[in-house]
């Protein structure tokens, strides 16, 4: 199986100021075939189902605002929110597509400082 | 609009039963995979199970291999999860979840809003 784990476990930020989310692969989760990293990241707030966020490691969903960014490739990414907003506060988790069963990293919980 | 309900949690006795359902709408149910996702009071988010579009591919985690069962009725746009031999570790909001897109894997949207099952004595 491949272990997905992020770093922080928490993290608070001041408003407006940059989030920064690490998850790290046990193994590459880049298809070669098609150059694609099969990651993406998803925000939980309290009492809510988890919602997408970014696919395919770098690709934003409609709806999600351009504060949020996602990069890397192959074992490590990055989830980024330029400028913290107050309803950013939730739970991030990674997960990888790549191979089943499709695990998801113990989640970062961000806050405001 | 597309949408996910989930149904059938509650609470039950260690080594009971349950069936938990998945309605979906808004979408050709028919050509996607699904998926199950657990998570315990306060914890993270489980894997659970995957099926095919036509039912004839299930892959488990295996901490439920052997215990649940995934199926689905094309026919009725449900998705099912059977879970036997329940333990107090199987506790968890279990939520269904459909790829963004058809054809590939790929990033979980939507999800439905969850149903809890809670096994105790």
């Amino acid at each position: 199986d491949i272990v997905m784990t992020q770093s922080p476990d928490s993290l608070a930020v001041s408003l407006g100021e940059r989030a920064t989310i690490n998850c790290k692969s046990s193994q590459s989760v880049l298809y070669s075939s098609n150059k694609k990293n099969y990651l993406a990241w998803y925000r939980q707030k309290p009492g809510h189902p988890p919602k997408l966020v970014i696919s395919w490691a770098s690709a934003r969903e409609s709806g999600v605002p351009d504060r949020f960014s996602g990069s890397g490739s192959g074992t490590d990414f990055t989830l980024t929110i330029s400028s913290l907003q107050a309803e950013d506060v939730a739970v991030y988790y990674c997960q990888q597509y790549y191979s089943p069963p499709y695990t998801f990293g113990q989640g970062t919980k961000l806050e405001i400082k | 609009e597309v949408q996910l309900v989930e149904s059938g949690g509650g609470v039950v006795q260690p080594g009971g039963s349950l069936r938990l359902s998945c309605a979906a709408s808004g979408f050709t149910f028919s050509s996607f995979w699904m998926h199950w996702v657990r998570q315990a009071p306060g914890e993270g988010l489980v894997w659970v199970s995957r099926i095919s579009t036509d039912g004839s591919s299930t892959t488990y985690a295996d901490s439920v291999k052997g215990r649940f069962t995934v199926s689905r009725d094309n026919a009725k746009n449900t998705l099912y999860l059977q879970l036997n031999s329940l333990r107090a570790e199987d506790t968890a909001v279990y939520y269904c979840a459909r790829p963004r897109i058809t054809g590939i894997p790929d990033g979980f949207d939507p999800w439905g809003q969850g149903t809890l099952v809670t096994v105790s004595s």
